[in-house]
């Protein structure tokens, strides 16, 4: 069956610190990739996404992601968490016209 | 647009009761979507919807639970008789498509069954 792994469920930084979290899926060809954001207490909005072009995409909030396509990765990354990212982190796929299929999330704390 | 409405967003029932859930899509999205999130099982897709007409609904935990669309800017989820393990947030999302389209999402409505 086709999935999302998110391997780190709970991550703690400091602020200033560099953030990578691991997105890995298991669809072959063609897929459509998705990183959702949710803050405390909030509905899931979208941070980035990618469908075709620079595999390096650029989200809001200084968020960027990179599609590695042999590794069948797309990991998210910030330079320097600050306190207002405190959240959970989703990755998200779908293929075609299927629908799109969520990881498990990772909590991140940043603590000030 | 106002985005995705859900209501109630505070739901506390007993057990054996029916438990209705609302959602308005944003004007003008073909799709909409039930999710469910639990601490245990993350963001399961209930079901979702094209044009009002259900497409998959192979998330659906049993038959407790029914889902529908009757016009393009409302569905409900039911759940008839309610369980303490259908405790959740249920979210509604909408979107312009299946592929390559951002999913909305509704602020959720939080169950407990007691």
């Amino acid at each position: 069956a086709q999935s999302v792994s998110q391997h780190n469920h709970h991550v703690i930084l400091s602020e200033a610190a560099s953030l990578e979290l691991g997105c890995n899926y298991s669809y072959g060809g063609t897929v459509n990739l998705f990183w959702y954001v949710q803050y405390p207490g909030q509905h899931l909005q979208l941070l980035l996404k990618y469908f075709s072009g620079d595999p390096l995409v650029k989200g809001i909030k200084g968020f960027e992601a990179e599609f590695i396509k042999s590794k069948f990765s797309f990991n998210l990354r910030k330079p320097s968490v600050q306190w207002s990212d405190t959240a959970e982190y989703f990755c998200a796929v779908n293929q075609g016209f299927q629908k799109l299929v969520f990881g498990t999330g990772t909590r991140l704390l940043v603590s000030p | 647009d106002a985005g995705v409405i859900q209501s109630p967003r505070h739901e506390v029932t007993e057990m054996g009761q029916e438990v209705t859930l609302r959602c308005k899509p944003i004007s003008g999205h073909d799709y909409l979507f039930w999710y469910r999130q639990t601490m245990m099982r993350g963001l399961e897709l209930l079901i979702y919807f094209n044009n009002n007409v259900p497409i998959d609904d192979s998330g659906m935990p049993e038959d407790r639970f029914s889902a529908k669309m009757p016009n393009a800017s409302f569905s409900t989820l039911k759940i008839q008789p309610s369980e303490p393990r259908d405790s959740a947030v249920y979210f509604c999302a909408s979107s312009l498509g299946i592929s390559d389209n951002e999913q909305f999402f509704g602020p959720g409505t939080r169950l407990t069954v007691l």
